[in-house]
């Protein structure tokens, strides 16, 4: 069975306090990795896409990598607004390719 | 560019009503997507629709729920005889589905963009 597990569950950060996510995945086939930024009482943001192992991709402070059983969120220097919920999501090939299989997120708070 | 639209935003229901929510997708996203949010829980799929193909329904959680998309813009997600457990903030998203060759292959393009969501409460 296709299962995400996001680690930790909630994770609170001092500003400038540099921190990593963690996202594992068991999927027969993996077609691509996502994250999202939620905001309380808003919708998922769009992050990134990853698509194969070793790939890396990087916005601001924020840094994704993939291997072929995990993906982490980096998180560098970390400001207030960086504070959120960050959702993991795996499309897995045996899908169809529209279907995203979220974990239940880590929430990030990070204080002046 | 406007982003994607749902309506209401909030909606409190008595057990056993219908509600049917709506979301308008960004223009030119072929693919639309419904989900549902419960309090600590993670995003859970619902139904998807991709241009004239057959829906995949395969996240509906019952005969209760039903979901409807006019060619390739307004969708409105069902509930019949609301009950309880159906509280949750429903989310819909879209995209625009391409693909390119890379040289791992052909890699396929889908992100979605999701709307505010409705937030309905079943009392």
């Amino acid at each position: 069975e296709d299962q995400v597990t996001q680690s930790p569950e909630a994770l609170r950060l001092q500003e400038g306090e540099s921190s990593s996510l963690n996202c594992s995945y068991t999927v027969s086939g993996l077609r691509g990795l996502f994250w999202y930024r939620q905001d309380p009482g808003k919708g998922p943001e769009f992050l990134f896409t990853l698509y194969s192992a070793g790939e890396e991709k990087e916005k601001e402070r924020l840094k994704a990598t993939l291997t072929k059983k995990e993906s982490f969120l980096h998180i560098t220097a970390p400001k207030p607004e960086d504070s959120a919920t960050y959702l993991c999501a795996v499309q897995p090939k045996t899908d169809s390719w529209g279907k995203l299989q979220f974990g239940a997120g880590t929430q990030v708070v990070v204080t002046p | 560019g406007a982003g994607v639209s749902q309506s209401p935003s909030n909606k409190v229901t008595e057990k056993g009503k219908d509600v049917e929510l709506r979301c308008d997708p960004i223009s030119g996203h072929t693919a639309l997507y419904w989900y549902r949010q419960s309090l600590g829980q993670g995003l859970e799929f619902l139904i998807y629709f991709q241009g004239n193909s057959a829906p995949d329904k395969s996240g509906l959680p019952s005969d209760r729920f039903s979901a409807e998309r006019t060619g390739e813009s307004v969708s409105t997600l069902t509930i019949q005889r609301t009950q309880q457990e159906d509280s949750a903030v429903y989310l819909c998203a879209s995209s625009l589905v391409s693909s390119r060759w890379r040289t791992s292959g052909l890699e396929y393009y889908n992100e979605q963009f999701f709307g505010p969501g409705t937030r309905l409460t079943v009392l």
